[in-house]
């Protein structure tokens, strides 16, 4: 059974570009959830998705927005750039709820 | 807002050690998963624990979940090189909300 995607794993932007992350689930998965991960903060709840439907929002500001498709993938999109977007984005997917998730490598997003 | 603190930040052992990891909180959890993450990966799911004093064992490790469901323990018996990386514990508040995470221990375990 294939794990949770993510793609691409590295990226490297300019402060103000928009950038988008995609994250394919484990088949069969409803639930993704998307997390910032940074050395200070640790991880970050940004959102959840189940069944194409925004369940859960964390609390970051509007530049940061996600989707899911009718197949349970989802992208999440982050505009106008910031120096401080610079992190580890990771992709969880789980059957119904967001705990008990399984997560994907990770995007590594520098902003530079 | 539900926190978890973890305890502690980082800890540094030598091989065939015994050590124990803390995740606290004033918050009451119906569920709490540890993660292992190793550097520059996503973290990966060790277990999860569901009952006031559950105890379940994967291995050297032991994991319990307290009493009152707002604290957890991680206890690695005769640690090995293979054991570093980063321990996150999670929480959910119920059945429908998000994770809440601590920031972690980051173990070293040395040859």
């Amino acid at each position: 059974k294939a794990g949770v995607t993510q793609t691409p794993r590295y990226l490297i932007k300019t402060r103000g570009q928009q950038v988008t992350l995609s994250c394919s689930p484990i088949s069969g998965h409803r639930s993704v959830s998307w997390y910032q991960q940074t050395p200070g903060q640790g991880l970050q709840f940004l959102f959840e998705y189940f069944s194409e439907t925004q369940r859960n929002k964390g609390n970051f500001p509007g530049r940061f927005s996600g989707r899911q498709f009718s197949n349970s993938r989802s992208e999440m999109n982050v505009s106008t750039l910031e120096l401080g977007d610079s992190a580890l984005y990771l992709c969880a997917s789980s059957l119904h709820t967001a705990a008990e998730a399984f997560f994907g490598q990770g995007t590594r997003l520098t902003v530079v | 807002t539900q926190l978890l603190e973890q305890s502690p930040q980082f800890l540094s052992i030598q091989e065939g050690e015994n050590l124990t990891v803390y995740c606290n909180s004033s918050s009451v959890f119906s569920s709490l998963q540890w993660y292992r993450q190793e550097p520059g990966e996503g973290p990966v799911l060790l277990v999860t624990v569901v009952t006031g004093g559950e105890v379940k064992k994967l291995k050297r490790l032991t994991f319990q979940f307290g009493d009152a469901r707002k604290d957890s323990s991680l206890h690695i018996t005769a640690a090995q090189p293979g054991d570093t990386g980063l321990y996150l514990c999670a929480g959910a508040a119920s059945g429908y909300s998000t994770l809440t995470f601590g920031k972690g221990t980051m173990l070293l375990v040395s040859p």
